[in-house]
C-alpha cells in the first residue's frame, strides 16, 4: 500500500485566495483526521470523519476552513479566504479501528505558507 | 519533556546508549498515554502506547514507564541508532467516549554516530 496521500507537498498563496488540500487515505480505513501543526501550538485535531461522516469538527478553526469527504477514498480540506496565521503544516491520517483510533497513519502533510 | 514557545528541548546521545525521553501529562482521567516520532519532513509515526491501568510497556527496543502519582511519561530507547534521530511526542487521550487526542510539543532526539 502506498500510505496515506497528500498534495500538494508545499502551496504558496496570497492573503484571500482559497486553498483545497487533498488527502487519499489508506483503503479500507473508515476513519481520516486532519491535523495542523505549528511549532506554537504543536499537532492539532481539526476534524475527523467515520465512513465519510464529519463526527467531530470541534477543532475547524472557524467558518473559513471546511472539510469534505465526498468518497472512502478522498478528502478535502478547504480555507476561504486564507490568512497568513493559516501557514502551518496540515496532515491527513487514517485508521482502520475506532477502538485504537490513535494507532494512525500519518501522510507526509501540505506545508501551506499564506503571504 | 515538554517544549516552551518555538524552541524545543533537545537530547544529545551517543550512538548505542540508552534514550530517554520524558513527558508531562496534564489530565488525570486520560486513559491512553501514546508516543509518537516524527522524522523531518514526514508525518508521525506512532510507536507504542501505554492504557492507564498500567506503569510499564514494552515494545522492540522501547519501553514505555507510566507514573500516574506525578503524571510522569517516559520512553525509553535502548541501543540508540542514527535512524533513531527524529521529534519524539507524547499524547494523551481523554477519556472512554472521546477521540480526542492532547499532543505535547515534542523532543528531539540526536543521535551522535
Amino acid at each position: 500500500d502506498a500510505g496515506v496521500i497528500q498534495s500538494p507537498r508545499h502551496e504558496v498563496t496570497e492573503m484571500g485566495q482559497e486553498v483545497t488540500l487533498r488527502c487519499k487515505p489508506i483503503s479500507g480505513h473508515d476513519y481520516l483526521f486532519w491535523y495542523r501543526q505549528t511549532m506554537m501550538r504543536g499537532l492539532e485535531l481539526l476534524i475527523y470523519f467515520n465512513n465519510n461522516v464529519p463526527i467531530d469538527d470541534s477543532g475547524m478553526p472557524e467558518d473559513r476552513f471546511s472539510a469534505k469527504m465526498p468518497n472512502a477514498s478522498f478528502s478535502t480540506l478547504k480555507i476561504q479566504p486564507s490568512e497568513p496565521r493559516d501557514s502551518a503544516v496540515y496532515f491527513c491520517a487514517s485508521s482502520p479501528h475506532l477502538e485504537t483510533y490513535w494507532e494512525q497513519y500519518f501522510g507526509p502533510g501540505t506545508r501551506l505558507t499564506v503571504t | 519533556g515538554e517544549s516552551v514557545g518555538l524552541h524545543l528541548p533537545t537530547l544529545s546521545v551517543q550512538e548505542g546508549d540508552n534514550s530517554i525521553i520524558n513527558c508531562a501529562y496534564s489530565n488525570s482521567a486520560s486513559d491512553y498515554f501514546i508516543w509518537y516520532k516524527q522524522e523531518s519532513g514526514k508525518g508521525p509515526q506512532f510507536i507504542i502506547d501505554i492504557r492507564s491501568n498500567m506503569d510499564k510497556r514494552q515494545g522492540q527496543r522501547v519501553t514505555v514507564l507510566l507514573n500516574k502519582t506525578v503524571k510522569h511519561l517516559s520512553l525509553q530507547i535502548a541501543a540508540t541508532q542514527p535512524g533513531d534521530s527524529a521529534v519524539y511526542f507524547c499524547a494523551e487521550k481523554e477519556g472512554a467516549g472521546s477521540y480526542q487526542l492532547t499532543f505535547g510539543k515534542g523532543t528531539k532526539l540526536s543521535v551522535i554516530p
